[in-house]
């Protein structure tokens, strides 16, 4: 399976400010997923980012809030803008090597505090 | 519509008895099932998988599910816990059946252990 370096893996920041979280992976992958888990709850795609198009993003998530840039197979990154406290949550990124059926590989995640 | 449903939000069990973990899901038609564990601070890990043949799935730290077609059903077990358990565990579905390339998960169980 796949290994995702995600950073940071935690941060404080000012609400207005903006946040960009990077994950690397050791291997060359069509796709990479951004989720996001609110306090006490699941995890909520934001949205899916392929190498060489724009991101595909879920209902409620919108490329300004959470722009996405992904130069290579192996790197992506996920921008959290004009942050609020209610967008403190756990951020993950994840991929998937051999397709669906192997199933997905998560970075250790970034643990986002907005004050 | 859609959906996957972990009915118990919390389980508390003493360390040495079994455990099992109730995860029911609502497609068309079997959807790839998997079971994450998430430690504290952590990211995801996945425990085991399913997608077609042997209905009794073996996963890793001692953790093994059961797919049952005709309670949609794919709940996890453990024969005897252990402290370093304790964790939220998420009970998730992909595959082309559900008409995306992301997982979809449950709500999650947390799990303590106590002594």
């Amino acid at each position: 399976s796949a290994v995702i370096s995600q950073k940071p893996s935690r941060d404080i920041c000012q609400r207005g400010t903006s946040l960009t979280i990077q994950c690397q992976v050791d291997s060359q992958v069509t796709m990479m997923f951004w989720y996001r888990q609110q306090p006490g709850q699941s995890l909520t795609l934001i949205a899916t980012a392929n190498q060489g198009s724009e991101a595909t993003y879920e209902s409620g998530f919108v490329i300004d809030k959470f722009p996405i840039s992904r130069p290579n197979l192996t790197f992506s990154t996920l921008t959290v803008s004009n942050m609020s406290p209610e967008d403190s949550s756990i951020y993950l990124c994840s991929v998937s090597i051999s397709g669906q059926g192997d199933g997905y590989t998560f970075g250790s995640g970034t643990r986002l505090t907005v004050v | 519509a859609q959906s996957v449903t972990q009915p118990d939000i919390h389980i508390t069990v003493s360390e040495g008895a079994s455990l099992e973990l109730r995860c029911n899901y609502s497609y068309g038609a079997t959807p790839y099932l998997f079971w994450y564990v998430q430690s504290p601070g952590q990211g995801l890990q996945l425990l085991l998988k399913y997608f077609s043949g042997d209905t009794l799935v073996q996963g890793i730290k001692g953790f093994e599910a059961e797919f049952k077609r005709s309670q949609s059903s794919f709940n996890l077990r453990k024969p005897s816990v252990h402290w370093s358990d304790a964790a939220e565990y998420f009970c998730a579905v992909g595959g082309p059946f559900t008409g995306a390339n992301n997982l979809f998960f449950g709500t999650g169980t947390r799990l303590t252990v106590i002594p």
